[in-house]
């Protein structure tokens, strides 16, 4: 069966440090990925899809960056976070074509 | 782009009682989705939905394909307290990359 994996958890950085957000999946092949960021109590943010390696979709224009370097992983970056950064970040995967996403864990990011 | 407008916002209900929520859309969609989503945790999917005026149920849970395409029902029947969550309704295009239109999502409090 598939399995999707965020980590980390949970992150508290300051103003202006780096990010990496990493999201992993098993089980499967040539998924698309995606990227979503949830502020408290809201709906769902589409920043990034990936549809293979390399190749990466941006849908809003933001102070983050992703990256496909393998075919089940997928990264989510910034080189200087804002606070507006903050919120909960969700990676989720579905199958190539049309299909359900799957969603992993989460990781709860705070910017001080 | 397309948008979604899932209904009500958020609901205060008595333990035992029905709970109903739909989503409304100006365009049309090939499959509709149904996820729950618990505090701190990411979506999970309930129900999948992929024929117009289908009508699938899950446990306590019964959901709709409008036979317009554009719009989509859940229901849950004698609520309990673990139905807390947030639930979210998401439309689907065989021809988007696979990507799901999300609705902002309903919020559902059960009081025991």
């Amino acid at each position: 069966s598939q399995t999707i994996h965020q980590w980390p958890a949970t992150l508290v950085q300051p103003v202006g440090s780096p990010l990496s957000l990493e999201c992993t999946v098993e089980g499967t092949s040539n998924p698309n990925l995606y990227w979503y960021r949830q502020a408290a109590g809201r709906g769902l943010q589409l920043l990034f899809y990936s549809v293979g390696i390399g190749q990466i979709s941006s849908e809003v224009p933001q102070n983050l960056s992703a990256s496909r370097p393998q075919d089940r992983q997928f990264i989510l970056s910034s080189k200087k976070l804002l606070l507006s950064d903050s919120g909960f970040y969700l990676c989720a995967w579905s199958a190539r074509g049309p299909g359900e996403q799957f969603f992993g864990p989460g990781t709860r990011l705070t910017v001080l | 782009g397309q948008q979604l407008n899932q209904s009500p916002q958020s609901m205060f209900i008595q333990e035992g009682e029905d709970v109903s929520m739909n989503c409304t859309s100006s365009s049309i969609f090939n499959t509709w989705l149904w996820y729950k989503q618990d505090p701190g945790e990411g979506p999970v999917l309930l129900i999948a939905l992929y024929k117009a005026g289908e009508l699938t149920s899950n446990g306590r849970l019964t959901a709709q394909f409008g036979i317009t395409r554009k719009d989509s029902f859940l229901n849950i029947s004698a609520s309990i307290p673990s139905d807390v969550g947030i639930y979210f309704c998401a439309g689907l295009l065989n021809t988007n990359a696979g990507k799901s239109t999300f609705g902002d999502g309903t919020t559902l409090t059960v009081k025991p």
